[in-house]
């Protein structure tokens, strides 16, 4: 299994341009979730889905959209980015336990 | 808001050595799990105490929760030098009636030294 993988792993946007990170996961869990990871500081919850057709916001939701139309894939798309919105982001899924498995991450750099 | 934080925010010890971190959050919480993050990695699941559960061991890493003093800790014993990673405890969020959405710490960078 390749567990949750994360493409890009680096991109580089400059400000009011959109994109994509894309986040799949091959163990077949209900549960995904996005996170940013700032310097120095934890992780905050973005969005979150508790399986297809299901999501909802995080903690810092704002700037984001979700979607989740298959249990596998669950995309985050910057509308218009931001300088603030430089980060390393992070994709998550769960299954039957509490237990979150991470994707290696995309880093994010907005001029 | 942060509903855990870790202490101390560094940590430096000699291969061999113990190293100990301690969690402090804020509200009832019915578990707390302790994650890893090497260098530019994601984060990998350590260990899970569930809030009736008083001690809990996982190789060389022994985690407590006080559930009285809103506080866990968790031991590394005879540390190496591939334990050197950032060591974060989470929780569920306070808002949250789902334990999946975690609630993270800034973390306690172990530096283990040959």
């Amino acid at each position: 299994n390749a567990g949750v993988t994360q493409t890009p792993k680096f991109q580089v946007l400059k400000t009011g341009q959109s994109m994509t990170l894309q986040c799949a996961q091959d163990m077949n869990h209900e549960y995904m979730s996005w996170y940013r990871q700032d310097p120095g500081m934890g992780l905050r919850l973005i969005h979150y889905s508790v399986g297809a057709g299901i999501t909802d916001q995080g903690e810092v939701p704002n700037g984001y959209n979700v979607s989740r139309s298959t249990t596998e894939d669950f995309p985050l798309r910057l509308l218009s980015a931001a300088p603030s919105q430089t980060s390393v982001y992070f994709c998550a899924s769960g299954g039957g336990s509490y237990e979150q498995y991470f994707g290696p991450g995309t880093r994010l750099t907005v001029t | 808001s942060q509903q855990g934080e870790e202490d101390p925010q560094a940590l430096s010890i000699q291969e061999g050595e113990n190293a100990t971190m301690n969690c402090s959050y804020k509200t009832s919480i019915n578990n707390l799990q302790w994650y890893r993050q090497n260098s530019g990695r994601g984060l990998v699941h350590l260990i899970l105490i569930r809030s009736n559960e008083r001690e809990k061991h996982s190789g060389r890493l022994r985690v407590t929760l006080d559930t009285s003093k809103k506080s866990s800790s968790l031991l590394i014993t005879a540390s190496r030098a591939a334990d050197t990673a950032s060591y974060f405890c989470a929780t569920p969020r306070i808002s949250s009636g789902s334990a999946r959405q975690l609630t993270f710490g800034s973390g306690t960078q172990l530096t283990v030294l040959p």
